[in-house]
């Protein structure tokens, strides 16, 4: 079975500076789908970032990015420019393509704090 | 389009009650997941079901755990005779007819929180 870990429970980055969350995990497949996750205080998860294992380069979206490292089986999160609102718990999470709907394995989670 | 939607936001039960928690997906989704989230954890699987159809139910506890999805109405999460251990956040996420797929991830709704006293 897959499983994610994320090695940080909490992290801290000052206002405006760049964080780096890593995640690892372990799978047999040599296609699945990674994710970043964040969920803020309100409860609601929302989608940060996407990555498929095929694709070499490294998905950005905005602030953040990711480095994909697949033989190592790393996909950590950079966060850049943090701003006050990026504080939230951020979960990775891996999925498997071998069919249509396999539920996501996520990562017990790190916690941002950002201090002004 | 309105997202998925949980109800209630907030549920408080005594040990030995029942728990039912609501779940509509999002307008045109059809295929509903439930998970939950222990404090300090990450979101762990419990059951996927469509349309009058249970998928995988291998996250689900063997007893006093069950999921509904009726051709009308929401998604039910039940749990009968609540204990302690149950309190948690239970998340519900839904996905198109199709599946969920890289240009298409799970929508979560914003989960309920049950506290068992």
């Amino acid at each position: 079975a897959q499983t994610v870990t994320q090695s940080q429970p909490e992290m801290s980055v000052q206002e405006a500076e760049t964080v780096t969350l890593s995640c690892t995990y372990d799978t047999s497949e040599s296609d699945y789908y990674l994710f970043w996750y964040k969920q803020p205080p309100s409860r609601q998860m929302i989608l940060v970032i996407r990555q498929e294992a095929y694709k070499q380069q490294n998905a950005t979206e905005n602030r953040f990015s990711v480095n994909f490292q697949k033989a190592a089986k790393s996909f950590s999160l950079k966060i850049s420019d943090s701003q006050l609102g990026d504080a939230a718990m951020y979960f990775c999470a891996y999925r498997s393509p071998n069919s249509g709907n396999t539920p996501l394995v996520f990562g017990k989670g790190t916690r941002l704090s950002v201090i002004a | 389009n309105a997202g998925v939607m949980q109800n209630p936001r907030h549920l408080v039960r005594r040990r030995g009650q029942e728990a039912r928690l609501r779940c509509s997906p999002m307008k045109g989704h059809s295929h509903v997941y439930w998970y939950r989230q222990l404090p300090e954890e990450g979101l762990k699987f419990m059951v996927y079901l469509q349309k009058e159809n249970i998928i995988d139910e291998s996250g689900m506890p063997k007893e006093r755990f069950s999921a509904e999805f009726p051709k009308e109405g929401p998604s039910i999460l039940r749990i009968q005779q609540v204990v302690r251990g149950d309190s948690a956040a239970y998340f519900c996420a839904s996905s198109p007819q199709d599946g969920f797929s890289y240009n298409s991830p799970l929508h979560f709704g914003n989960g309920t929180r049950l506290t068992v006293t």
